[in-house]
């Protein structure tokens, strides 16, 4: 069946430690992007990939970082410059430049300890 | 600044009782609107894309609708399994979708 996977579904970072978050997609779209959802606000765009070795900063992309080496996957890295990285963050994948639905993943919480 | 407000933040209803969620949305460039249900601890499902005003699509008890100004999604004699937390998205430049906070639905039997 054709889908998204994020791994893992959840994810403890100490204090000062980057981690990545995966995702891997096979319906061949063309665009991936990353939200971060925090309780009682919208997903937020942290970045975006239309194409493989491009990707763009979304709204909060400060202290993560990104790769789009495949196309059919798009790692999200957590850094240490994150100040508050405790939340759901979930990856999503569409068709690019069309005004067609994201298909989204099953999404990690991260939380720090 | 692209902006999607969902309103009630949260809703409970009586099993039956049926409701409506707004979205609305100040957005320079409407190419389309999408209703997604989320249910806890998992991403969002696809349920409904609206393109131009006056369209309106349906399944099962849910059926959506769309103005210039904002959509409805209208929930017929709701079962406790509706229940879920309900995401409205418009797609403007590029293929952004920007997210309203959602409204959360609770259905009691």
């Amino acid at each position: 069946d054709g889908g998204i996977t994020q791994s893992p579904k959840y994810l403890f970072r100490k204090e000062g430690q980057n981690v990545t978050l995966s995702c891997e997609q096979n319906l061949n779209h063309d665009a991936m992007y990353w939200y971060r959802q925090d309780p009682g606000q919208g997903l937020r765009l942290i970045y975006y990939s239309q194409i493989v070795n491009d990707f763009q900063k979304g709204d909060i992309a400060e202290g993560y970082s990104v790769s789009r080496e495949k196309k059919e996957s798009f790692p999200l890295t957590v850094t240490s410059a994150q100040k508050n990285p405790t939340a759901f963050y979930l990856c999503a994948s569409s068709w690019a430049g069309q005004p067609y639905g994201y298909t989204f993943g099953s999404g990690t919480r991260l939380t720090v300890v | 600044e692209d902006q999607v407000t969902q309103s009630p933040e949260a809703l409970r209803l009586q099993e039956g009782e049926s409701s409506s969620l707004n979205c609305s949305y100040t957005v320079s460039g409407l190419r389309g609107l999408f209703w997604y249900r989320q249910d806890p601890g998992k991403g969002p499902e696809f349920l409904f894309t609206l393109y131009s005003a006056g369209e309106e699509k349906e399944k099962e008890r849910l059926k959506a609708t769309l103005t210039k100004k904002e959509s409805f999604l209208h929930i017929t004699a709701p079962k406790p399994e509706d229940s879920a937390t309900y995401l409205c998205a418009v797609q403007v430049y590029g293929n952004k979708l920007v997210f309203g906070a959602g409204t959360i639905l609770r259905v009691k039997s």
